[in-house]
């Protein structure tokens, strides 16, 4: 069956330090792939999305997520963490353009340490 | 505007009350969705609305009814539910139907059933 997985439940960082999130997937062919952030009381606001082309993708707020097909991976990066980015991150599947269901990971929330 | 706007923010109701959370976008949209998010998990997908008919239904139980009175307009009738059914709810919509379509989301309306 198609899954998400984000191993990490819980991850502390320091303000100004990098961020990297994990995300897998399961599924045979290249699926549509997302990132969403939701901040407490919230809902989900996309960051970014993969369909095709270019494996390194560029989203909002400085952050960035890279399609590595090999390792079944799509992991979430920023340079340098603000305070205001502690949140929930989703990592998501969409199986084909025309299925309306995404299909979200567990999600992995992010506290900023000042 | 790219807003979609829920209310109530918050509802209590017995389990022999009847009562209507309501969602509303006026970004031209013409796909909507309900979506169930309980505590620390992902949000699940409940409905699709497109063109204003039911285009999904993941097997939800009938004491949850969708209504889309107009493009703009999408309602989640509520009867007879049951404590489990505390959760977020959260409602969103989409140029069209599909995964490539954004998914802009409202910021929920947190039901609790006593």
């Amino acid at each position: 069956a198609q899954s998400v997985t984000q191993p990490d439940i819980h991850i502390t960082v320091s303000e100004g330090a990098s961020l990297e999130l994990r995300c897998n997937y399961s599924y045979g062919a290249t699926p549509y792939l997302f990132w969403y952030v939701q901040s407490p009381g919230q809902g989900l606001q996309l960051l970014l999305k993969y369909f095709s082309g270019d494996t390194l993708v560029q989203g909002i707020k400085g952050f960035e997520a890279e399609f590595k097909r090999s390792q079944s991976s799509f992991n979430l990066r920023k340079p340098s963490v603000h305070w205001s980015d502690a949140a929930e991150y989703f990592c998501a599947v969409g199986l084909y353009s025309s299925a309306s269901k995404i299909i979200f990971g567990s999600g992995t929330r992010l506290s900023i340490r000042p | 505007d790219t807003e979609v706007t829920q209310t109530p923010k918050h509802l209590v109701m017995g389990m022999t009350n009847k009562k209507s959370l309501k969602c509303e976008q006026h970004m031209g949209h013409r796909a909507m969705y309900w979506y169930k998010q309980k505590a620390k998990k992902p949000p699940e997908l409940m409905f699709v609305y497109s063109y204003e008919k039911l285009s999904i239904n993941e097997s939800v139980p009938s004491r949850f009814s969708p209504e889309c009175p107009n493009s703009s307009l999408l309602n989640l009738h509520l009867h007879a539910l049951q404590p489990e059914d505390s959760a977020l709810y959260l409602c969103a919509s989409s140029q069209g139907q599909g995964v490539t379509y954004e998914q802009y989301f409202g910021p929920g309306t947190r039901l609790t059933v006593t």
